[in-house]
């Protein structure tokens, strides 16, 4: 069975553009995160989709926004790119939404913002 | 809310030596840890978790994890490191949800 997938792999934006991410989970995964790594730290929490619902979010401004669609796959938007933007995006998924289900990571998109 | 401490950034040891990977969680309720690892221009892989019953486990390739309550620690260990085995560690904690709490990162160094 493929993994979770995420595109692109790779991308360079310009400071004030918009991306678009998206990912797919694995067979039969309901849940889709979304996580943020910035260069020499830990992966930071952004989104959390279950069902196509929003059950978290976490400390990042309205410039970033998400969804999941009927076939459980999601999008990441970044709206107005700043250079601290750059970062590798990675997209999780699980089967529910409840803690200590196992997720699975994707092997991210690496955004660079010039 | 809860919060990982990984108090080193680097670890170098010699292949075939022990190594132990120290992680220390900050949180208010019962909570779920695991450990992730991840080689170079690579996603996060999960190495082993704790979720209820033995504070002990383990992982396929050799590593162990002791999930300690009264020193909030979940140390990783291996008793013989191999070249392969070099990557960057994340402890990482989840409380009741699934947003999942990374800390810093370990970077194990297996030394030839």
């Amino acid at each position: 069975d493929a993994g979770v997938t995420q595109s692109p792999t790779h991308l360079i934006k310009t400071r004030g553009q918009h991306v678009t991410l998206r990912c797919s989970p694995i067979s039969g995964h309901k849940s889709v995160s979304w996580y943020q790594q910035v260069l020499g730290q830990g992966p930071q929490f952004i989104f959390q989709y279950y069902e196509k619902e929003e059950r978290g979010r976490g400390n990042f401004p309205d410039r970033f926004s998400a969804r999941q669609f009927p076939n459980y796959s999601s999008e990441l938007n970044v709206n107005a790119l700043l250079l601290g933007d750059s970062a590798l995006y990675l997209c999780a998924s699980s089967q529910i939404a409840s803690s200590g289900n196992t997720i699975y990571f994707g092997e991210g998109s690496w955004l660079t913002v010039v | 809310a809860q919060s990982v401490t990984q108090l080193d950034s680097q670890v170098p040891v010699f292949e075939e030596a022990p190594v132990e990977l120290r992680c220390n969680y900050s949180s208010s309720v019962s909570v779920y840890l695991f450990w992730y690892v991840q080689y170079p221009n690579q996603g996060l892989q999960l190495l082993l978790k704790y979720l209820s019953g033995s504070t002990l486990v383990e992982s396929i390739n050799g590593f162990e994890a002791e999930f300690n309550k009264s020193q909030t620690s979940f140390h990783l260990r291996k008793p013989s490191v191999h070249i392969s085995d070099t990557a960057e560690y994340f402890c990482a904690v989840s409380e009741g949800n699934q947003k999942v709490t990374f800390g810093t990162g370990t970077k194990l160094q297996v030394i030839p």
